[in-house]
């Protein structure tokens, strides 16, 4: 099936580095959602983005809707250890079937 | 506020044999989605499930079939496992087809 790609692939950080990383795709999409992932456990909800060019904040991460509707970006200032894992973005347009297609992952380490 | 349940947590399952899974939709959602998720990718859509109607399927051959029942859980069933089967299967529940899904914890499936 389709995956959306993201970059980079991982990314080793110190603690308190900012982070960016980013996902595009092929297609339009009308809503763009990111979500952290730890090992053996399910995608966790971090950011919903329902317009081109819009920016949305959720404490330290920043996230934005590309204006052409086929990328989106996401920041971590001032990164801590819990921040470790895999941060998937996902592609969606409502519809019949309101299906996410998922970006193939950014690994994110942090060394303190 | 109750989240998205998944039973079991783990499975071993043979080459052939058949395997249902089950999930329970958080609290005021009537829509469930399943993806499956190969090690180290991202998830990929199999189904979704709207007023236990199958409402969209992904590319996944017939023998991946599912049922949502009058409280909104669901149960996704798998005939005839084959090896690549073997993934972590995770359900996600939101409102009325809306954008935002939430996902449980997954069951790990392991086909020998």
């Amino acid at each position: 099936g389709q995956q959306l790609n993201q970059s980079p692939q991982s990314m080793f950080i110190q603690e308190g580095e900012d982070v960016s990383m980013n996902c595009t795709s092929s297609s339009i999409f009308n809503t763009w959602l990111w979500y952290k992932q730890d090992p053996g456990e399910g995608p966790v909800l971090l950011i919903a983005l329902y317009k081109a060019g819009e920016l949305t904040s959720n404490g330290r991460l920043t996230a934005q809707f590309g204006i052409t509707r086929k990328d989106s970006f996401l920041n971590i200032s001032a990164s801590i250890p819990s921040d470790v894992g895999i941060y998937f973005c996902a592609g969606q347009n409502t519809g019949t079937a309101s299906k996410l297609t998922f970006g193939t992952g950014t690994r994110l380490q942090v060394t303190l | 506020e109750t989240g998205v349940t998944q039973s079991p947590t783990h499975l071993i399952k043979t080459r052939g044999q058949q395997v249902t899974l089950r999930c329970s939709s958080q609290s005021g959602h009537n829509t469930v989605s399943w993806y499956q998720q190969a090690l180290g990718q991202g998830p990929q859509f199999i189904f979704q499930y709207y007023r236990e109607e199958e409402n969209g399927r992904g590319n996944f051959p017939p023998r991946f079939s599912g049922l949502q029942f009058p409280n909104y859980s669901s149960e996704l069933n798998v005939n005839a496992l084959e090896l690549d089967d073997s993934a972590l299967y995770l359900c996600a529940s939101s409102v009325d087809r809306a954008h935002e899904q939430y996902f449980g914890p997954g069951t790990r499936l392991t086909v020998t």
